[in-house]
Formats: structure tokens, sequence, C-alpha cells
């Protein structure tokens, strides 16, 4: 069984919808992260949890929000879709015992396009 | 703030051949070096990391990573490739920011060729 699940896997929406991604990890790690991967662009950070109390913004914040509803829990929205969110987006977490070398661990990905 | 390059956006190479995938970085402090291969349709795993000591390290599937502080490289090569290491692999690289997050480059898409 896969240790970091997304859901949905793909999903297809329009213009102006609110839109959820869900991530949920069985890894038992506190950390948790949203990243949006783009052709040429890498990964880049959306938003970051170190447990369920302390959310932090990321390097593109604008246009998202996170809610970490349980240590093992970690949602992205997108409370008004634009087209120039059509990306893939990867949720990953990792453990405060390696939080000096930061290895993340990362979820299939879900692949969102906003029509 | 760090930042990582990947100089190169696509490498095709035929089985059996060597390849090197380039990766630059920099950073003003200490960094903590790492290579993520992400298989078509899947997430992303971790190759191979440096952390300290030697400068060569060793990963999964025969790829291995050299660490040049004066260059500031991180080059990942593998001596024979097969069909299967087909994939976009990314550097990254752990900065000195709030929280200590990884910074990725832009990713190098390896295509083996038969």
């Amino acid at each position: 069984d896969a240790d970091v699940t997304q859901t949905p896997r793909n999903r297809i929406t329009k213009t102006g919808k609110r839109i959820m991604l869900e991530c949920s990890q069985t890894k038992g790690h506190d950390r948790m992260y949203w990243y949006r991967q783009d052709p040429g662009l890498g990964l880049r950070l959306i938003y970051y949890s170190f447990d369920v109390k302390d959310i932090n913004k990321g390097e593109i914040s604008d246009g998202y929000s996170v809610s970490r509803q349980a240590q093992a829990k970690f949602s992205l929205s997108l409370e008004s879709a634009i087209p120039n969110q059509t990306a893939l987006y990867f949720c990953a977490t990792s453990d405060r015992t390696s939080g000096t070398y930061n290895e993340q661990f990362f979820g299939p990905g879900t692949r969102l396009t906003v029509l | 703030a760090q930042s990582v390059t990947q100089l190169d956006s696509q490498v095709p190479v035929f089985e059996e051949a060597p390849v090197e995938l380039r990766c630059n970085y920099s950073s003003s402090v200490s960094v903590y070096l790492f290579w993520y291969v992400q298989y078509p349709n899947q997430g992303l795993q971790l190759l191979l990391k440096y952390l300290s000591g030697s400068t060569l390290v060793k990963g999964i599937n025969g790829f291995e990573a050299e660490f040049n502080k004066s260059q500031t490289s991180f080059h990942l090569r593998k001596p024979s490739v097969h069909i299967s290491d087909t994939a976009e692999y990314f550097c990254a690289v752990r900065g000195n920011n709030a929280g200590n997050m990884l910074t990725f480059g832009g990713g190098t898409r390896l295509m083996v060729k038969p």
C-alpha cells in the first residue's frame, strides 16, 4: 500500500470553480508539503505544515489555501481556479527526526486541468 | 537564498551508453544535495543524497553523483543506462531558509533509446 496517497489523481474543472485536492499519509510523519510541477520549472513549494497547528506559505501561495485536518491529512484548495493553475500537484511528507536533511517522500501526484 | 540549475532539459542516449546529468547550485551556507527520479505517471523517489563525508555518493539503480564544492556542482552519472532509466530527474538542495526547505531544479528528462 502506498504511504502517501493523493485524491483525485486527475481532475478537469472550469475557471472559477472551487477545487480541493487531498493528501493522506500512513508514514507517521509530522511534516507535510504541497508542490506544483510545471514543465521546465521543476517543483515549487505552495504551502507546508510542520504540525496540525503550524501552517506556512511557500514560494507560490497566492490563489491557494490549505487545511491540516489531522497529522495524516493535508488538503490543498483552489478557491477560484484559473487556467494558469493547470499543473501537476504533489504532496510530500518528512519526519522531524530527519529534519536536518529534510528527506521528503512524495505522493503519486494529481494532474489538474483548468479550462 | 539558494538556487539549482539543471543545465540540460533533455538528454537522449542509447541503451548501455554512459550518461551524466548536470546540476549546479548556489548557496551561501553548507548544503545538503539530493537527486530525485520521477518515472512516468509516478511521484518522485529519492535516488541519492549528499549530506557530508565522501564526495562520491552512490544511489539506487547504479547511479552515483559527485559533490564538487569548488565548482558548486552535483552531477549525476551512470556508466551504462537501461531503457528502464527513462524518467525525469530532479536535483534539489536543502537551504538555510526558514524550515530548511528544498529547492528543486527544473528537471532533466533522460530518454534512453534502444
